[in-house]
C-alpha cells in the first residue's frame, strides 16, 4: 500500500510569509497528486490537481510542484484566509490522504 | 448550481447500521463517479470507498471490506453509503465527493456538506 507522509503537522506563520508543505510518497505516484484546503466545520476545497494545476478560482499564490516522490505545496504571501489545514491526496493506486498540515497564526 | 446535499446527522448504537444519502444536482449524474471520505473528530481525512454511477462497480478501503456498501440510484441522482456493525471507531463526519476521474481535474471536485455519524450506547 502507498503511504503518504506529510510534513510538518503544524506550521506557524505570519501574514505575508511564504510557506511550504511537503508530501512524500512511499513509492511512485507519478503526477497523480492533489492538494486540498479544509477549514473547521467545512468540507475540503480543491486547490491543486495533477501535482501543479491550479483549480479555477484559486488564487495564484498557491502552487504545487514535484521532485520524484516528493510533492510540495507553496503558499506565497500568506493571507488571513489561508490559515487552515492542508491535505495531499494520491490517486495513483486507489486514494490515500496525507495526515494533514495545520497552518496557524504565529 | 452543482451541489451535493447529504442527509442529516445520525446517532446509532454499537452494532447497528447507518445509511447516508448524497443527492446530486446541477449536472449529469452518470457523467461522474463518487467517492466517500470520512473524518473522525479532530483527525485527518480517510478515503473509504468509490463507486461508478454508470456500472455500479465499487472499490472499498480494506479495513472496511465486508461492512461497507456503496450504491447509487440514477433515477433520483442519489448516492448512498451504508456501514454495518458500527463501533465507536466509526464515529466521524462522512463526506460524499464527486469524482472527476478521467476529466479535467481527475479530483474530488465537489463535496457534500458532511454527515456526522455518532456511535454511542
Amino acid at each position: 500500500d502507498i503511504q503518504m507522509t506529510q510534513s510538518p503537522s503544524t506550521l506557524s506563520a505570519s501574514v505575508g510569509d511564504r510557506v511550504t508543505i511537503t508530501c512524500r510518497a512511499s513509492q511512485t505516484v507519478n503526477n497523480w497528486l492533489i492538494w486540498y484546503q479544509q477549514k473547521p466545520g467545512t468540507a475540503p476545497k480543491l486547490l491543486i490537481y495533477k501535482t501543479s494545476s491550479l483549480q479555477t478560482g484559486v488564487p495564484s499564490r498557491f502552487s504545487g510542484s514535484r521532485s520524484g516522490t516528493e510533492f510540495t505545496l507553496t503558499i506565497s504571501n500568506l493571507q488571513p484566509d489561508d490559515f487552515a489545514t492542508y491535505y495531499c491526496l494520491q490517486y495513483n493506486t486507489y486514494w490515500v490522504f496525507g495526515q494533514g498540515t495545520r497552518v496557524e497564526i504565529k | 448550481q452543482v451541489q451535493l446535499v447529504q442527509s442529516g446527522a445520525e446517532i446509532k448504537e454499537p452494532g447497528a447500521s447507518v445509511r447516508v444519502s448524497c443527492k446530486a444536482s446541477g449536472y449529469t449524474f452518470t457523467s461522474y463517479t463518487f467517492s466517500w471520505v470520512r473524518q473522525a473528530p479532530g483527525q485527518g481525512l480517510e478515503w473509504i470507498g468509490w463507486i461508478s454511477t454508470s456500472s455500479g462497480n465499487t472499490h472499498y478501503v480494506q479495513k472496511l471490506q465486508g461492512r461497507i456498501t456503496l450504491t447509487t440510484d440514477t433515477s433520483t441522482s442519489t448516492a448512498y453509503m451504508e456501514l454495518r456493525s458500527l463501533t465507536s471507531d466509526d464515529t466521524a463526519v462522512y463526506y460524499c465527493a464527486r469524482d472527476d476521474g478521467g476529466g479535467i481535474t481527475d479530483a474530488f471536485d465537489i463535496w457534500g456538506q458532511g454527515t456526522l455519524v455518532t456511535v454511542s450506547s
